[in-house]
C-alpha cells in the first residue's frame, strides 16, 4: 500500500521566492496535517483538515504560510516570500478521522532557503 | 504542564536493554503513541497503547501505561545498533496528536 507521498524531497531555492510543498495522503483518510521540524522547536503542527476543510490553522506562522486541500487525495503548503529562516523539514501527515486514530507520515520535503 | 516530556538523549550498548520515558498531559487520551523517525525519514508509527490497558508488549517493545502519574515508558530489549534512532511520544487529544520533543536513541557497540 502506498504512504503518504511528499514532493519535492528536497527544495533549494533563494529568499523572496514562492515555495510549493505538495502531498498525496493515504487513500480513505480524511485528516490531513502538515508540520515543520526544527532542532530548535522541534515538531510544530502547522494546520490540519477534516473532509478537505481547514480545521485549525493557529500554527501557520504568519500570512506568508498558506494550504489548501481542493481534493481527498492532494493538499499544498504555499510559502509566498520565502525567509531563511522557514529552512526546515515538512512533514504531511494523514489518519482516519476521529480521536484515536494514529497519524502515519510522509518522508518530509527538506527546504533550504538561501 | 501543557507539553508532553522526553528526555532528549539516551545511549546504550548494544544487546542492553533501553527505556525511554515520557510524561503526557491529558488525563482523558484515550490512546498513547510511540514514533521512531530515523535519519532523513518521517515518524514511523512503532506501537501504540489503549488507556484501559496498563502494558504491551510486541517482539522487543514493551509499553507500559501509569495513568495515575500519567507516565507512558518504551522498553527496547536486546537493542541493536539499527534502533539507533529519535522516539517520539504522542497524546491522543480530540481529533488531533500532540508530541513530545522526542528522545534521540544512540547505541554503542
Amino acid at each position: 500500500d502506498a504512504g503518504v507521498i511528499q514532493s519535492p524531497r528536497h527544495e533549494v531555492t533563494e529568499m523572496g521566492q514562492e515555495v510549493t510543498l505538495r502531498c498525496k495522503p493515504i487513500s480513505g483518510h480524511n485528516s490531513l496535517f502538515w508540520y515543520r521540524q526544527t532542532m530548535m522547536r522541534g515538531l510544530e503542527l502547522l494546520i490540519y483538515f477534516n473532509n478537505n476543510v481547514p480545521i485549525d490553522d493557529s500554527g501557520m506562522p504568519e500570512d506568508r504560510f498558506s494550504a489548501k486541500m481542493p481534493n481527498a487525495s492532494f493538499s499544498t503548503l504555499k510559502i509566498q516570500p520565502s525567509e531563511p529562516r522557514d529552512s526546515a523539514v515538512y512533514f504531511c501527515a494523514s489518519s482516519y478521522p476521529g480521536q484515536g486514530q494514529p497519524q502515519h507520515f510522509g518522508d518530509g520535503t527538506r527546504l533550504s532557503i538561501l | 504542564g501543557e507539553d508532553v516530556e522526553q528526555s532528549l538523549f539516551l545511549s546504550v550498548r548494544e544487546g542492553d536493554s533501553s527505556v525511554i520515558n515520557c510524561t503526557y498531559t491529558d488525563s482523558s487520551s484515550t490512546y498513547l503513541y510511540w514514533y521512531k523517525q530515523e535519519p532523513g525519514a518521517g515518524l514511523q508509527l512503532l506501537t501504540y497503547i489503549f488507556s484501559n490497558m496498563d502494558m504491551k508488549q510486541d517482539q522487543r517493545l514493551t509499553v507500559l501505561l501509569n495513568k495515575k502519574d500519567k507516565h507512558l515508558s518504551l522498553r527496547i530489549a536486546d537493542t541493536q545498533t539499527g534502533d539507533s534512532a529519535i522516539y517520539f511520544c504522542a497524546e491522543s487529544i480530540s481529533n488531533d496528536m500532540r508530541f513530545g520533543a522526542g528522545t534521540r536513541l544512540t547505541v554503542k557497540p
